[in-house]
């Protein structure tokens, strides 16, 4: 069965400690593996796609890598700003609904 | 700001009432996709239009449907509402065509529908 699984599911960082958020994938055919942002009562907010193993994506204190079987988000000297749910999402087929969404690794960042 | 808007913010019903929820994509989008969102369930996909026509469907209960009118909006219709049904409800939208950005999704600031 294609499953996504995020870890952890609660972080908390002090203030210029930087991390990695997991997201591990089994599903057959990847096609693009996506990380979004979200914050307390709003809407998803996209940050990157990565479609082949090796590939990295940065976006000022967050960089995305791929792997054939999982994605890290490196998040490098947080601020407080960046406390929010960060959630990843598979495409496994050709059809861009097919999409499953992981359960999310909620940051908290202490200053 | 997506582009993506949803109205309304908030709806407070009753059990057993019906409600449509509106969505407006990205301009130039052609693919409106809908998920509910509750704190047990995380993000699912209930379905998704393309420029008009139902292009796939998720876990979306038989008491709810979805139409994507000729101007690109979409409304969720949610029928003979239960207790269990109080979620947000977001909608995403996608470009269309042949570039890898179509399978990007961006969503909307949702809906809270809360049924007491």
């Amino acid at each position: 069965e294609d499953q996504v699984t995020q870890s952890p599911e609660a972080l908390r960082l002090q203030e210029g400690e930087s991390s990695s958020l997991n997201c591990s994938y089994t599903v057959s055919g990847l096609r693009g593996l996506f990380w979004y942002r979200q914050d307390p009562g709003k809407g998803p907010e996209f940050l990157f796609t990565l479609y082949s193993a090796g590939e990295e994506k940065e976006k000022e204190r967050l960089k995305a890598t791929l792997t054939k079987k999982e994605s890290f988000l490196h998040i490098t000297a947080p601020k407080p700003e960046d406390s929010a749910t960060y959630l990843c999402a598979v495409r496994r087929d050709s059809s861009a609904s097919k999409i499953i969404f992981g359960s999310g690794t909620r940051l908290s960042i202490r200053p | 700001d997506s582009g993506v808007t949803q109205t309304p913010k908030h709806l407070i019903t009753a059990t057993g009432q019906r409600v449509t929820l509106r969505c407006s994509p990205r301009s130039g989008d052609l693919s409106v996709y809908w998920y509910q969102q509750s704190l047990d369930q995380g993000l699912q996909f209930l379905i998704q239009y393309y420029n008009g026509e139902e292009r796939a469907k998720g876990n979306i209960l038989e008491r709810f449907s979805a139409q994507q009118f000729p101007d690109l909006h979409s409304e969720l219709n949610l029928s003979s509402l239960e207790l269990g049904d109080s979620a947000l409800y977001f909608c995403a939208s996608s470009e269309s065509g042949t570039s890898g950005k179509h399978y990007e999704q961006y969503f909307g600031p949702g809906t809270r529908l809360t049924v007491t």
